[in-house]
């Protein structure tokens, strides 16, 4: 078993609806990273979580420490959203490393 | 917000030449800088982990003198792929961090390589 499992891999909608994309971890963590990975291969930190919710723009990501689940929410969906959305977990050793996940692969259809 | 720099975006080099990829962190210091390659359709892979000044840590199956990696400044990170071959072709992203527990991790464009 993966220590960081996304769901779901792949995911289409029709612009306008709302997204969820969740992760589940196994380890203990420092944080929990939102990453965006656009085709050409770029990738943006969308956010760096350690507990609670935290919101930027369309974009809402929470984590519950506890269950050891977070979520990435997309109000409004637009084309431009279009990526692969990955979420991470970095521990606490000494290199902070991240553990990844697979990735959601996200699809707007206009 | 921080910046990492990475140069070149794409090359193409002739088998058994060598390539030099460099990741700059432009406004703040890059204490740690982790290398990733990334084949198509699949997640990206940490190949080592440097720090400044010090040699860098390998992952299992990653062959340190192929590829070299160089981590001399705060604010400076190379990686040479040496004597490339074909299957070397990747997609190769460095990410930096001030190497501080949450500061967060900011990754460079990426550099797409094709060995022909």
């Amino acid at each position: 078993k993966n220590e960081v499992e996304q769901s779901p891999q792949n995911l289409t909608a029709q612009e306008g609806e709302f997204i969820t994309i969740n992760c589940s971890y196994s380890v203990g963590i420092s944080a929990l990273h939102w990453l965006q990975q656009h085709p050409g291969g770029g990738i943006v930190s969308l956010f760096m979580l350690s507990s609670g919710k935290k919101k930027h723009g369309r974009l809402i990501a929470t984590i519950n420490i506890q269950e050891k689940h977070s979520s990435l929410h997309i109000t409004a969906s637009h084309p431009r959203d279009s990526a692969v959305y990955i979420c991470a977990v970095s521990g606490w050793d000494s290199n902070y490393q991240l553990i990844w996940g697979a990735g959601t692969k996200l699809i707007i259809k206009p | 917000g921080a910046v990492v720099s990475q140069h070149p975006s794409r090359v193409i080099c002739k088998s058994g030449t060598s390539v030099k990829i460099e990741c700059r962190s432009l406004d703040f210091q890059a204490t740690t800088m982790f290398w990733y390659r990334q084949f198509p359709k699949q997640s990206l892979m940490l190949m080592a982990t440097s720090n400044e000044g010090s040699k860098a840590t390998y992952e299992q199956g990653v062959e340190k003198d192929k590829f070299l990696i160089n981590h001399a400044s705060l604010t400076l990170s190379t990686l040479t792929v040496t004597s490339a071959h074909p299957e070397d072709s990747s997609f190769y992203i460095c990410s930096a961090s001030p190497g501080r527990v949450n500061y967060g991790y900011t990754f460079g464009s990426g550099t797409r390589l094709t060995v022909v």
